[in-house]
């Protein structure tokens, strides 16, 4: 299987929360992280966390981060429809600086 | 600076025809990546470079695709011959690792390639 899945799809309200999930495979992971593609644009980080760490915030972005299950999440409060865009979660193992995708997940942002 | 950039932004071309991307990553980046991305496969890697030189091509699908870095400042990448189902958006990436403990990696817009 693959070392980085997420769901492809997840369709929420204007003014509701979103939160994108994702499950990795490799116990040694060291950086964790989200980035946003836009279309018709390439990646750009959105946040990262590292890995002896369980939550972080960000104005109205919050990572948790469960090592014994190997979950990682971003959540959006107020979800508007700029944040309509596929979020990329990939994480980088101990000494090597190459992140390993996943496939995306594309949020649709509706009135 | 003007961030990764990548030509042309756009390419069509026939079945057979040779195809070269080209990428210039930030100044001062030692790392620079090469992706696919397709809806069937999502986001492929398909090169790195550290300092110019290639370091793992197992992403590559085949000998008809290659990658060249000369300098720091330019690298492309080289599909010859084309077929249809290398029909994708090209990513070219790049990153530095000094002082940083975490990696951020920077990507150009994309060459958005069809093969006819």
């Amino acid at each position: 299987g693959e070392d980085v899945e997420q769901s492809l799809f997840l369709s929420v309200r204007e003014g509701d929360s979103s939160v994108i999930n994702c499950t990795y495979t490799d116990s040694s992971s060291t950086y964790l992280y989200w980035y946003k593609q836009e279309p018709g644009a390439g990646l750009q980080l959105l946040t990262y966390i590292f890995s002896n760490m369980d939550m972080k915030q960000d104005q109205r972005l919050t990572v948790l981060l469960n090592k014994k299950d190997k979950h990682l999440s971003l959540r959006i409060a107020d979800t508007q429809t700029g944040d309509s865009a596929i979020y990329f979660c990939a994480e980088s193992i101990g000494g090597s600086y190459i992140p390993t995708f996943g496939r995306g997940t594309s949020l649709i942002v509706h009135p | 600076d003007a961030g990764v950039i990548q030509s042309p932004r756009h390419e069509v071309t026939e079945m057979g025809q040779e195809v070269t991307l080209r990428c210039k990553p930030i100044s001062g980046h030692d790392y620079l990546f090469w992706y696919r991305q397709t809806m069937m496969r999502g986001l492929e890697l398909l090169i790195y470079f550290n300092n110019n030189v290639p370091i793992d091509d197992s992403g590559m699908p085949e000998d008809r695709f290659s990658a060249k870095m000369p300098n720091a400042s330019f690298s492309t990448l080289k599909i010859q011959p084309s077929e249809p189902r290398d029909s994708a958006v090209y990513f070219c990436a790049s990153s530095s690792h000094r002082g940083l403990a975490y990696n951020e990696q920077f990507f150009g817009p994309g060459t958005r390639l069809t093969v006819l």
